[in-house]
């Protein structure tokens, strides 16, 4: 299994707080991606990144931010939580050598915005 | 921009019963096709993916799927189900040529299974 973590796993917060989601890899690749999950919804990308400072706008990236200052670390800041980002949170990286083309997925942070 | 779209919001079967999930996809090019799978509470498990060659693919668990061009379809099939099959169902879209892999996923089509 490809080497990813979310953390944290599980957050309760409420509405107007700021929410930081952390995304780990121990692969070493240039792309990182954040979706959220939604009933309905499917999965949906709100940013990625393509290296080090380097990161661009998915699907649904208002109310959100991002940051990379390594490689294997990529934040997902919500500066002021809305009920509406009530959401599972998904962090994902490319496969490589055989697995190459797919994603893999972190096991996902559920949070809770009250 | 590339699109997905599964019609089946959700499905239920008998154990041991035929399977298929429609996915129909919306690319330009030839695309990159995906199935994931979700248990509930899990994160997402690649079933299967079609690249190029052979249009009809193999997976894990005893599923395969057909790329059909023409239909622009992906269509997920599986000869008997198996009550461990139930979850839910992700199709997606890669583009081919961006070098980004990103992925666009339909809504998803949930199972049951009705032992």
């Amino acid at each position: 299994d490809a080497g990813i973590t979310q953390s944290p796993r599980h957050k309760v917060t409420e509405t107007g707080t700021p929410v930081t989601l952390r995304c780990h890899q121990t692969e070493n690749h240039r792309y990182m991606y954040w979706y959220r999950q939604d009933p309905g919804h499917g999965l949906r990308l709100i940013h990625y990144s393509y290296g080090v400072k380097d990161t661009d706008k998915g699907e649904v990236s208002d109310g959100y931010s991002v940051s990379r200052s390594k490689t294997e670390d990529f934040l997902l800041t919500l500066e002021s939580a809305t009920s509406s980002q009530t959401s599972v949170y998904f962090c994902a990286i490319p496969g490589q050598g055989n697995f190459a083309g797919e994603l893999f997925f972190g096991e996902g942070s559920r949070l809770t915005v009250l | 921009a590339q699109s997905v779209t599964q019609p089946d919001i959700h499905i239920t079967v008998s154990e041991g019963a035929s399977l298929e999930l429609r996915c129909n996809y919306s690319y330009g090019a030839t695309p990159y096709l995906f199935w994931y799978v979700q248990s509930p509470g899990q994160g997402l498990q690649l079933l299967l993916k079609y690249f190029s060659g052979d249009t009809l693919v193999q997976g894990i668990k005893g599923f395969e799927a057909e790329f059909k061009r023409s239909q622009s379809s992906f269509n997920l099939r599986k000869p008997s189900v198996h009550w461990s099959d139930a979850a839910e169902y992700f199709c997606a879209v890669g583009d081919s040529g961006a070098g980004s892999y990103q992925l666009t996923f339909g809504k998803g089509t949930k199972l049951s299974v009705i032992p």
